[in-house]
């Protein structure tokens, strides 16, 4: 079935200094790419996304990159802040469909 | 604007009580989903509502879990004689549908915190 696979699961950094994070997808057919930042109690905000007819997307300090020959997608934070502190989650959903697969998230500590 | 909405926040329960949770999702949005987190794991995906189609039920554990979705709006998740393995935060999300060019984005309610005992 469906698979994403995300790396690393915890991931510190000293602030300032940049992050990646990587995920792969098993589904040809995925054409969406959402990242997901989730603080402590709190449900996961959407905070970039990316769909399968463009390479790479900025917002800010955040940028998402995407292969899709290799099925994989990577999430950039560039002068990281305590602030981005937080797990983080990829996706993948197939065109036609509203079924997410989701990563198993990625726990960023910038210490400061 | 109003946010997805979940409620209760907490519930604990005793081992083989019924529960019900309840969302509300944002106004408009079509699309909704239930998913399952355990402590310090991922998303796993329950099941979604679209408009008036069947929903899909495929992530479902067993058949002590329903859901239903009322009038396209409210949606009460159910889990029958609860079982401790239960214990899991449950987050609702909506989304717009896909028409239109939109992407679907999902929007996440803050997640009720399930204790099994």
């Amino acid at each position: 079935g469906e698979n994403v696979e995300q790396h690393p699961s915890t991931l510190s950094v000293q602030e300032g200094d940049s992050a990646v994070i990587k995920c792969t997808y098993s589904d040809s057919a995925s054409n969406y790419f959402p990242w997901y930042k989730q603080e402590l109690g709190k449900g996961p905000q959407l905070i970039i996304d990316i769909r399968s007819n463009v390479g790479e997307k900025k917002d800010q300090r955040i940028a998402v990159t995407l292969n899709k020959t290799a099925k994989h997608f990577s999430l950039h934070i560039t002068e990281t802040q305590p602030e981005d502190s937080a797990v983080y989650f990829c996706a993948a959903r197939s065109f036609g469909t509203y079924k997410y697969i989701f990563g198993t998230g990625t726990r960023l500590k910038v210490l400061a | 604007g109003a946010g997805v909405s979940q409620s209760p926040s907490n519930k604990v329960t005793e081992k083989g009580k019924d529960v019900e949770l309840r969302c509300d999702p944002i106004s408009g949005h079509t699309a909704l989903y239930w998913y399952r987190q355990s402590l310090g794991q991922g998303l796993e995906f329950l099941i979604y509502f679209q408009g008036n189609s069947a929903p899909d039920k495929s992530g479902l554990p067993s058949d002590r879990f329903s859901a239903e979705r009322t009038g396209g709006s409210v949606s009460t998740l159910t889990i029958q004689r609860t079982q401790q393995e239960d214990s899991a935060v449950y987050l609702c999300a909506s989304s717009f549908g896909l028409g239109g060019g939109g992407a679907g984005e999902q929007y996440f309610g803050p997640g009720t915190r399930l204790t099994v005992t």
